[in-house]
């Protein structure tokens, strides 16, 4: 059974850059026809898709975000991080890293992790 | 692309049946068959409950039924429980690698 949990910084500073990490277990992320995925939700708010990465290295962005975000494969960790940007307060969310398969539906998902952006 | 459409809340009692619609556009409900719907619970993460608009993933119950009509997408719960109690989201694929949330409907059970 396919887990994932997501870690990094709680708090990022305006301005700075975002990072976080998704751990894979009970299974790889070069295996499958998954796109590992990274989703966010602004408290209060709905879901927003942020973008995913290939186990091939293919990545694909929201294009609202494409300027500012990064999403990476880690094969020898069997993990996938997310670097977003020049954060401003608006990117303040709960973060949920999931595994996609292909474009269509998202059958796993961390536990999400908060993330605030302090000024 | 726009967000998908659905109502902001929906209630019903214990035992009734329920309906959330999600209203797209030729773009993404009318063109595809890959809408799917997440529950959420409070303070938790986003669970799938349907896929490939009607089916069902291993171990959700079969009181969660989805279709699809044109442009509109529908998430049925049939014999509401007060866990059921929670938010709901569609979500379609749009073509060129792109997908589309809703804005999330909250059920209340009465």
């Amino acid at each position: 059974q396919v887990q994932l949990q997501e870690s990094g910084p709680g708090l990022v500073k305006s301005s700075q850059t975002l990072s976080l990490t998704c751990s894979v277990s009970g299974g790889s992320v070069t295996t499958g026809t998954y796109y590992w995925s990274w989703i966010r939700q602004p408290a209060g708010k709905g879901l927003e898709w942020i973008g995913y990465v290939y186990k091939s290295g293919h990545t694909n962005y929201n294009p609202s975000l494409k300027s500012r975000v990064s999403i990476s494969l880690d094969t020898s960790k069997n993990d996938f991080s997310l670097r977003l940007n020049s954060v401003t307060a608006a990117d303040t969310a709960v973060y949920f890293c999931s595994r996609w398969y292909y474009d269509f539906w998202g059958d796993v998902w961390g536990k999400g992790t908060t993330v605030i952006v302090s000024s | 692309q726009s967000a998908l459409a659905q109502p902001a809340s929906v209630s019903g009692s214990p035992g009734q049946s329920i309906t959330i619609s999600c209203a797209g556009s030729s773009s993404d409900i009318g063109a595809f068959d890959f809408v799917s719907w997440y529950q959420q619970h409070p303070g938790k993460a986003p669970r799938l409950i349907i896929y490939d608009v009607s089916k069902r993933p291993s171990g959700i119950s079969d009181r969660f039924s989805g279709s699809k009509s044109g442009n509109t997408a529908s998430l049925t719960i049939s014999g509401l429980q007060t866990e059921d109690e929670a938010d709901f989201y569609c979500c379609s694929y749009a073509g060129d690698s792109t997908r589309v949330f809703g804005g999330g409907t909250k059920v209340t059970v009465l």
